[in-house]
């Protein structure tokens, strides 16, 4: 069975810039999560779909983030237009239930400049 | 509000030594605890949790935590450290308050001393 997968692994872009993070998760998996670690700081929840619709989205941290599962499957987390501020490693996460255990992606390590 | 303290933002220890890493939580109701691990280059991993059954909690690679509620804590402990278990380490908590969000410390690095 494969696992949360993210996309890209990295990337780089300038302030200003429009950028577009995409989670598969795992198959099955009604529950999706975002999370954002800034450098130095602690992992931060951002928000939280059960299928496609957002149940919390509390912890976005501005209009310029923009969450969408359209369908119920993947998900993407665009940011536009970008910030220094918004460097940092994107988690994405899934579960069964939502009170189950999450499974992680990877990450995208997010570098503005 | 949930948070969770995690003691000490580097450990060092020598292979074959106590593992203790320190987390501490609070939560106005009955949580639920986890201890993550991330290595390097690679995503986070459940080690453990903690959902209200035993107290002392088993996880993956050896590795094991005790709730203990008169002290809020859930500490991760190994009797003996590897050099393989060099990674970060975060604690977190959930509940039911909290729509079981995960609400995170801000993360152990445990270095390995050959």
């Amino acid at each position: 069975e494969a696992g949360v997968t993210q996309f890209p692994s990295h990337s780089v872009i300038e302030k200003g810039q429009t950028v577009t993070l995409r989670c598969d998760p795992i198959s099955g998996h009604d529950n999706l999560y975002w999370y954002r670690r800034v450098m130095g700081k602690e992992i931060k929840f951002l928000l939280h779909f059960v299928k496609e619709s957002k149940q919390d989205e509390s912890g976005m941290p501005n209009n310029r983030f923009l969450a969408e599962r359209t369908g119920g499957t993947y998900s993407t987390l665009k940011v536009q237009p970008a910030e220094l501020e918004d460097s940092g490693v994107y988690f994405c996460a899934s579960s069964q239930e939502q009170i189950s255990e999450q499974y992680f992606g990877p990450g995208t390590r997010l570098t503005v400049t | 509000a949930q948070s969770v303290t995690q003691l000490g933002s580097h450990v060092s220890v020598s292979e074959g030594a106590l593992v203790l890493l320190r987390c501490n939580y609070s939560s106005s109701v009955p949580p639920y605890l986890f201890w993550y691990v991330q290595y390097p280059n690679q995503g986070l991993q459940l080690l453990l949790k903690y959902t209200s059954a035993a107290t002392l909690v088993k996880g993956i690679n050896g590795f094991e935590a005790e709730f203990k509620k008169s002290e809020t804590s859930f500490h991760l402990t190994k009797p003996s450290a590897h050099m393989s278990d060099a990674a970060e380490y975060f604690c977190a908590v959930s509940d039911r308050r909290s729509n079981y969000q995960l609400i995170w410390g801000a993360g152990t690095k445990l270095i390995i001393k050959p």
